[in-house]
């Protein structure tokens, strides 16, 4: 069966460093994996997706995201965390028989202080 | 723009009382969803419809039942309205159409329910 781990629930960075949110998965199938931002009272919005072709995925605002097969991993990054990207972040893996049924991740919530 | 409204941000309820969540998309979109989103476990599926009058149940449906009697109106209902059902109800939408489909679900901005 598919699952996602995320590690760390909160993650905390200073205004202009690295932000690197982690996502592991385990999939008996090819995945197709997906990055997702909630901000405050709002829906989730995607920020990014895998889906076989290039392994290194740029999405929205900056972000990035490595599929690293051997690794099971699509960790997130962005090379300057901005205040406004404080929010919370979502790790989705495709699942089996079912191409639009997500299975998500826990969460991690980015907190970003001057 | 692709658009999921869902029709109350905020519900307080009683334990016992019928609840109904109504989800509009106005993108024709085949497939339809319905998320519950509690701190630490993420988003859970409660519903899923792939056409009208189609739905199957999730990973947690117990609870709750769904009505799809138009394409772009996806409802979810509690029946007797419980403190656990207490949470953020998303609704989400994406086409059916092969081709059509990159995986992407398109988001409401969700239904908080407090069941008292």
């Amino acid at each position: 069966a598919q699952s996602v781990t995320q590690l760390g629930s909160h993650v905390s960075v200073s205004e202009g460093a690295l932000v690197l949110l982690r996502c592991n998965y385990s999939s008996s199938v090819p995945p197709y994996l997906f990055w997702y931002v909630q901000y405050p009272n709002q829906g989730l919005q995607l920020l990014l997706k895998y889906t076989s072709a290039a392994t290194l995925v740029k999405g929205i605002n900056g972000f990035e995201a490595e599929f690293k097969k051997s690794e099971t991993s699509f960790h997130l990054t962005k090379p300057s965390a901005h205040m406004s990207d404080a929010a919370e972040y979502f790790c989705a893996v495709t699942r089996s028989g079912g191409y639009n049924k997500l299975i998500f991740g826990a969460g991690t919530r980015l907190a970003v202080h001057p | 723009d692709v658009k999921v409204t869902q029709s109350s941000r905020y519900l307080v309820k009683r334990t016992g009382e019928k609840v109904f969540l109504e989800c509009v998309q106005d993108m024709d979109h085949e497939n339809m969803f319905w998320y519950r989103q509690d701190p630490g476990l993420g988003l859970r599926l409660i519903y899923f419809s792939y056409d009208v009058k189609m739905k199957e149940k999730g990973d947690i449906p117990e609870g709750y039942s769904v009505s799809r009697e138009k394409k772009e109106r996806f409802s979810l209902i509690l029946e007797s309205a419980s403190t656990n059902q207490t949470s953020m109800y998303l609704c989400a939408s994406t086409p059916g159409r092969a081709g059509a489909n990159t995986g992407e679900l398109f988001f409401g901005e969700g239904s908080r329910l407090t069941v008292l």
